[in-house]
């Protein structure tokens, strides 16, 4: 059983919906992290967070660490946002990241 | 704004000669890692680095795998005898300690390593 479970797979929006990308785990945490790739590769830090709710932008990315769940919002949506949206976490026991399978979201103009 | 720097971006060689990743990470960071891509497939942990040894890896990091950080400033990943399933998206990361816990890591771009 994979640790960092993403859904969906895949989610084509049209350009200005609001969407939410879903994760959830099965391990203890130190921190939870949501990651864009885009299709040359590179991977960037979106946000990092052990509680509650943070929000950068348009992105807003929330965590209950009771559920074990935690969400990704894009308001407003553009088709800049086109990327892979990767959740990963920390375990407790270590530094490194574990990561889900990613999220690939297609925005239409 | 600091980043981390890999080299090269890509990366061919013959199946069975050593390959050596090269990164730079950002300066004042004292956590590093490896972490591997192959093509369709999540990334996946190697192995991370921090005061001058290892300080995790993972069942992939076997004996044809060696990390080192040789002048204080680069890290390296090397393959001693590369094989066709190493073919991947390498990425180096870093964090850094910002004295109330440690940072979110920071990832180069990648080095795509083709074995043919």
């Amino acid at each position: 059983k994979n640790e960092v479970e993403q859904s969906p797979q895949n989610l084509t929006a049209q350009e200005g919906e609001f969407i939410t990308i879903n994760c959830s785990y099965s391990v203890g945490i130190s921190a939870l992290h949501w990651l864009q790739q885009h299709p040359g590769g590179g991977i960037v830090s979106l946000f990092m967070l052990s509680s509650g709710k943070k929000k950068h932008g348009r992105l807003i990315a929330t965590i209950n660490i009771q559920e074990k769940h935690s969400s990704l919002h894009i308001t407003a949506s553009h088709p800049r946002d086109s990327a892979v949206y990767i959740c990963a976490v920390t375990r407790s026991s270590a530094r490194q990241l574990t990561f889900g399978s990613g999220t690939q979201l297609t925005v239409l103009p | 704004e600091p980043e981390v720097t890999q080299t090269p971006s890509h990366q061919v060689t013959q199946m069975g000669q050593e390959v050596i990743l090269r990164c730079v990470p950002i300066s004042n960071h004292l956590y590093f890692y490896w972490y591997r891509q192959i093509l369709g497939q999540k990334v996946e942990f190697l192995v991370s680095f921090y005061n001058n040894e290892i300080s995790e890896k993972s069942e992939i990091f076997d004996d044809q795998f060696s990390v080192e950080r040789p002048d204080g400033s680069n890290f390296t990943l090397k393959i001693r005898s590369t094989k066709l399933e190493d073919s991947a998206m390498y990425f180096c990361a870093s964090s850094g300690n910002l004295g109330t816990g440690w940072s979110e890591a920071f990832f180069g771009q990648g080095t795509r390593l083709t074995v043919v």
